[in-house]
C-alpha cells in the first residue's frame, strides 16, 4: 500500500466551478501537509502548507486535513483556466521527508 | 522562476552509462533536496543535504548518490542506468534544514536511457 494515494484523473471543469482536490494516506504520523501545483514541462510549486488537522484559507484555495480519517482535500473556488496544472499533495511525519501523491490532472474550460 | 537552477534541461544516454546532475540553489538556501518523478511513482524523495551534510535519505538506489559542494551547488550522480531510470529529477532549495521549510523547485532534468 502506497503512503499517499491521490486520483490521478484527468479533472475537467468549466470556469468558474468549485474544484476539490482530495488525497489520503495510511500513515497516522504524518503531521505537515502540503499542496502543491505543477504546470506542464515546471517544477512543483507551494500552494498550501498546513501543521496538523484544520483548515486554511488563502484566497481562492482552501486546504483542509482531516487527521481523523486520514484524508486532506484542497477546495479552488472561482475556478480560472490559469488553475489547469496537475495537482500534487505531499505529507510528512517530522518535516524533513516528504511523501507525495502522483498528482490529479485538472483542466478548467473558459 | 523560483532562483534554482539545474542543468541540463535534458539527458539522453544509454543503459549502463553514468550521468551527473546538476542543480545551484536560490541564493541563501543552505538545503537542496533531489527528487525524481515518473508517471508510475510521482514524485519520489531521494536524498537531501543540509550545508553540505547529508540530512535525509529516501527511495535513493545504492547506484545513486549525491554530493554538495562548499559553495553549496549540488549534484546527483546515477550510475550502472537502467531504462527503468528514466524520469523527470527534481532539485528543490529551501533556507534551513527542515524540509517543512517551504522548498523551490528548479526546472527539472528529463533523464532518458534507451
Amino acid at each position: 500500500q502506497k503512503e499517499v494515494e491521490q486520483d490521478p484523473g484527468p479533472l475537467s471543469v468549466p470556469e468558474g466551478a468549485i474544484v476539490s482536490l482530495n488525497c489520503t494516506y495510511s500513515n497516522s504520523a504524518f503531521q505537515y501537509f502540503m499542496w502543491y501545483r505543477q504546470y506542464s514541462r515546471k517544477g512543483p510549486e507551494l500552494l498550501m502548507y498546513t501543521y496538523s488537522s484544520g483548515n486554511k484559507e488563502d484566497g481562492r484555495f482552501t486546504a483542509q486535513v482531516d487527521k481523523s480519517s486520514k484524508y486532506i482535500s484542497l477546495f479552488i473556488r472561482d475556478s480560472q483556466p490559469s488553475d489547469s496544472a496537475t495537482y500534487l499533495c505531499a505529507m510528512s511525519e517530522a518535516g524533513n521527508q516528504f511523501y507525495f501523491g502522483t498528482g490529479t490532472s485538472l483542466t478548467v474550460i473558459p | 522562476d523560483s532562483g534554482v537552477t539545474q542543468t541540463p534541461k535534458h539527458l539522453i544516454t544509454a543503459t549502463g552509462q553514468r550521468v551527473t546532475l546538476r542543480c545551484s540553489p536560490r541564493s541563501g538556501d543552505l538545503s537542496v533536496y533531489w527528487y525524481q518523478q515518473s508517471l508510475d511513482q510521482g514524485l519520489q524523495f531521494l536524498i537531501q543535504y543540509y550545508n553540505g551534510e547529508e540530512r535525509a535519505k529516501g527511495n535513493i538506489l545504492e547506484r545513486f548518490s549525491a554530493q554538495q559542494f562548499p559553495d553549496l551547488h549540488s549534484e546527483l550522480n546515477l550510475s550502472s542506468l537502467e531504462l527503468g531510470d528514466s524520469a523527470l529529477y527534481f532539485c528543490a532549495s529551501s533556507i534551513q534544514g527542515a524540509s517543512y521549510n517551504e522548498q523551490f523547485f528548479g526546472p527539472g532534468t528529463r533523464l532518458t536511457v534507451l
